[in-house]
């Protein structure tokens, strides 16, 4: 059983710039979720999918940020118009429904971005 | 909202030695999940422990237990007989056992384990 994936593991780009990441979940999880993660802190959340639907989003997700999830499988994540604020390790994790580990979250290694 | 507080931003120890993380948390609801988790420098989120707000039985895997003191809203995390592997960042989290169940993290321990 593979874990979580996350591609590309580091991203540099300029300022004004769109960028997108991708997450595959661990096969057969059914929940996903996508997370940021500033140098020094802890994650924050920023959105979560149920199969296909987007259930939640936070408020730290602006109208820049987009995220998809065809079919419940693996899941994009895109900013556009980056700003330098946006620099962080965006996390991706994913969770199971039920089961004996039932909403435990697996992370993926991450995708550093680098705004100049 | 809920809320995560660890008060120890770093800490170190002697290899062997036994090392109590604190983790102290906020929130009006009754049915939750707690989590720890580590995360090795430059190396990716790894789940340490979770404990079930139902259940009264502290948590254990092989070196690592807490101790869950759910009136104090307290959830400490031991490590005994530590490694120099268990160097990373900990993290203590939070989760709604329904809803979205997104985790709330603390903002994290540096734990140095030295030889």
């Amino acid at each position: 059983d593979t874990g979580v994936s996350q591609d590309p593991r580091h991203k540099i780009t300029k300022r004004g710039q769109n960028v997108t990441f991708r997450c595959d979940p661990i096969s057969e999880h059914n929940r996903l979720y996508w997370y940021r993660q500033t140098l020094g802190q802890g994650p924050e959340f920023l959105t979560y999918f149920q199969n296909e639907a987007q259930l939640e989003k936070s408020r730290l997700l602006s109208d820049r940020f987009s995220a998809e999830r065809p079919k419940g499988s693996f899941s994009t994540l895109e900013i556009q118009r980056t700003e330098q604020g946006d620099s962080a390790m965006y996390l991706c994790a994913s969770s199971l429904d039920s089961g004996p580990s039932t909403d435990t979250q697996y992370f993926g290694p991450g995708t550093r971005l680098t705004v100049l | 909202a809920q809320t995560v507080t660890q008060s120890q931003p770093e800490m170190s120890v002697q290899e062997a030695e036994t090392v109590t993380l604190s983790c102290t948390y906020d929130t009006s609801e009754n049915n939750y999940y707690l989590f720890w988790y580590k995360q090795p420098p430059s190396r990716q989120m790894i789940l340490v422990i979770r404990q079930e707000a139902y259940k009264q039985q502290n948590a254990t895997e092989n070196r690592f237990s807490v101790n869950f003191q759910k009136a104090a809203k307290s959830f400490s995390l031991k490590i005994s007989d530590s490694q120099l592997g268990d160097t990373a960042m900990y993290f203590c989290a939070f989760m709604l056992a329904e809803g979205a169940q997104k985790l709330v993290f603390g903002q994290g321990t540096r734990l140095t384990i030295n030889p």
